[in-house]
């Protein structure tokens, strides 16, 4: 059964902690992304991929990192510097380079509260 | 950044009506076009996509795309309950290697029985 798979579901963290959220997909895509939602926000991006061992920052990077060693995984940590983590992330893959598609398909998210 | 704008809502239409959801994009290079539906909580799911002038319809949604104007809308015909959800439109931005799309904030439109 293809498809993207995110965990945990729900994620609650304390203040000064790092995070790690998964992210894991089966298509056979080289292109994965990261966005995070805010109540009432549209999506915004926090980094992306096109291929293995390569990834770009998007408009919001700061206190975030990740790593691309394998094609079917790109785990997101949360580090301690992002002042406001609390949103839903949403992990994105595509086929990676295209003239005029490319379309993106999202795994089901992870809720992340800080407490 | 490249903008794209879409008018917040709530758009309410009648069960069986025409919902019309609009789209704007700052781009005048932008070649490709998608529209995705998010029900509360859920992730987003990809409806369509379009790149060529015109009309493209799949089943009861139809895009629509009008390059000159920056514009590209979708209509949802025989508006069911179940379409009520928030319809984010968004803009393929970059080439090659960089390739991205750029989100609007969404439109969340209610159908009511």
């Amino acid at each position: 059964d293809g498809g993207i798979t995110q965990s945990p579901k729900y994620l609650f963290r304390k203040e000064g902690q790092n995070v790690t959220l998964s992210c894991e997909q089966n298509l056979n895509h080289d292109a994965m992304y990261w966005y995070r939602q805010d109540p009432g926000q549209g999506l915004r991006l926090i980094y992306y991929s096109q291929i293995v061992n390569d990834f770009q920052k998007g408009d919001i990077a700061e206190g975030y990192s990740v790593s691309r060693e394998k094609k079917e995984s790109f785990p997101l940590t949360v580090t301690s510097a992002q002042k406001n983590p609390t949103a839903f992330y949403l992990c994105a893959s595509s086929i990676g380079f295209s003239p005029f598609t490319n379309e993106q398909f999202f795994g089901p998210g992870t809720r992340l509260t800080v407490l | 950044q490249k903008e794209v704008e879409q008018n917040s809502g709530p758009l309410s239409v009648p069960e069986g009506a025409i919902a019309s959801l609009n789209c704007t994009y700052s781009d005048q290079g932008s070649q490709s076009f998608f529209w995705y539906r998010q029900y509360s909580g859920k992730s987003p799911e990809l409806i369509m996509f379009i790149y060529s002038n015109g009309d493209k319809e799949d089943g009861r949604f139809t895009a629509q795309l009008n390059k000159a104007s920056q514009y590209v809308s979708l209509l949802i015909r025989d508006s069911q309950p179940s379409d009520s959800a928030t319809y984010l439109c968004a803009v393929k931005e970059g080439q090659g290697g960089s390739e991205k799309l750029v989100f609007g904030k969404g439109t969340k439109l209610t159908v009511n029985p």
